[in-house]
């Protein structure tokens, strides 16, 4: 079964610093992997995606994603973080034959400090 | 441009009440889909819906059920509600243009459900 591990609940860094956010999936076969972000009260919001092609991603707000075969990997990436960035990052995987079913990691909650 | 929007944002409802939460999209979306979100445990798919007039179960669907009657509701409802079943509820739908898990999907603003 798919399944989707994001190890870090929560992360705190402070602006202007590198940010990394972790994703690890478990697919038989090549996954249709996602990155959304949700903002206090709101919903889900994409990032970027991968289907196939260039393992790096790029997304909205100056985010990258690099797909990682070979670790099961799909860490989300920006260079210098604003303190809007503040929000819950939730890694998905879209499963091929399963029709449209996503499966959602549990989320990393992302704190930016002054 | 609405998107999505869902019903109450917010309820307070006793045990054993029965409960529909709305959702409604404006983009014509194919399909359609409800998630609870709960602490520690991130997005679980109750039920989704690739097309009008079908839909299908997801990973929690044991005390949900839900309708596709045209392509913009997609309304769920709570039979008898249970305190375990407390959580924020997200409505979303994508295009769905070849239901292969590649679409984006679009989400409403949530619905906040406490059983007490």
């Amino acid at each position: 079964a798919q399944s989707v591990t994001q190890p870090d609940i929560h992360i705190t860094v402070s602006e202007g610093a590198s940010l990394e956010l972790r994703c690890n999936y478990s697919y038989g076969a090549t996954p249709y992997l996602f990155w959304y972000v949700q903002s206090p009260g709101q919903g889900l919001q994409l990032l970027l995606k991968y289907f196939s092609g260039d393992t790096l991603v790029q997304g909205i707000k100056g985010f990258e994603a690099e797909f990682k075969r070979s670790q099961s990997s799909f860490n989300l990436r920006k260079p210098s973080v604003h303190w809007s960035d503040a929000a819950e990052y939730f890694c998905a995987v879209g499963a091929r034959n399963t029709g449209n079913q996503f499966y959602f990691g549990t989320g990393t909650s992302l704190t930016v400090i002054p | 441009i609405a998107g999505i929007t869902q019903a109450p944002t917010s309820q307070i409802l006793a045990a054993g009440r029965r409960m529909t939460l709305r959702c409604t999209q404006d983009m014509r979306h194919n399909a359609m889909y409800w998630y609870r979100q709960d602490l520690g445990l991130g997005l679980r798919l109750i039920h989704y819906s690739n097309t009008a007039g079908t839909t299908g179960k997801g990973e929690v669907p044991d005390g949900y059920s839900v309708s596709r009657a045209n392509t913009d509701d997609f309304p769920l409802t709570l039979a008898s509600a249970v305190p375990s079943q407390t959580s924020v509820y997200f409505c979303a739908s994508s295009d769905s243009l070849n239901m292969a898990g590649m679409d984006t999907q679009y989400f409403g603003p949530g619905t906040r459900l406490t059983v007490l």
